[in-house]
């Protein structure tokens, strides 16, 4: 059972406008929220992350919001550029317990110049 | 080295043929993960050493897959009587301390035909 989802596969976004990527999960006890980027033919980067204390982590262009209530959270990026485009995962984990992380099966983001 | 190195980048194995994959983590980093990234799927978590302990081996699919990293730097995953559907991108993983930041490699691109 998917505890990470990333339900949009895709997402287009004009060069200069905000791209919104969307991540909903299940297990309350995740606590850490992170985001990777992948392009073609390299591992996963990471890019953010954020701490169930807060909903709401920002780094440059990017920011993170987190939705506990909700079991959601979302990454924001303004404004896009070109080299934005490539996959993006969004991942949790649980503090305690085990190590690993749970990762969504995608989003993969198109920048058009 | 300066990043997370693994090899061979692909792999072709025949069904039933053994494999190894290695992978060269970042001088230095006590904590290493290996992940199977299915196309079209996130990565999930196969298992964890902590130096040469294998602390979480829970993500391993079956008992043909074993992992070991006996000096505590280089780590090998290797794969017995290998069938198709382990056709995935193994992605190995490394950081400093147990945090969630970590770095991941390229990968091994696994086919087995």
């Amino acid at each position: 059972d998917q505890q990470v989802k990333q339900n949009s596969p895709s997402l287009s976004v004009q060069e200069g406008r905000i791209s919104i990527l969307n991540c909903d999960y299940t297990n309350s006890m995740f606590d850490y929220f992170l985001w990777y980027k992948k392009y073609p033919a390299e591992g996963p980067t990471f890019l953010i992350s954020i701490s169930s204390i807060k909903d709401k982590n920002e780094d440059g262009r990017f920011t993170v919001f987190l939705n506990k209530s909700a079991k959601h959270l979302s990454l924001h990026i303004v404004p896009s550029q070109p080299g934005d485009s490539a996959v993006y995962f969004c991942a949790a984990s649980a503090e305690t317990g085990a190590n690993n992380l749970f990762f969504g099966t995608g989003t993969r983001l198109t920048v058009i110049p | 080295g300066a990043g997370v190195s693994q090899s061979p980048r692909y792999k072709v194995a025949k069904r039933g043929q053994d494999v190894a994959l290695r992978c060269d983590p970042i001088s230095g980093h006590v904590s290493l993960f290996w992940y199977q990234q299915a196309l079209g799927q996130g990565p999930e978590f196969l298992t964890y050493f902590q130096n040469e302990a294998q602390l979480d081996k829970s993500g391993l699919p079956s008992d043909r897959f074993f992992a070991e990293r006996p000096e505590g730097s280089v780590s090998t995953l290797k794969i017995q009587r290998t069938q198709q559907e382990d056709s995935a991108v193994y992605l190995c993983a490394s950081s400093l301390r147990l945090n969630y930041g970590y770095t991941f490699g390229s990968g091994t691109r696994l086919t087995v035909v």
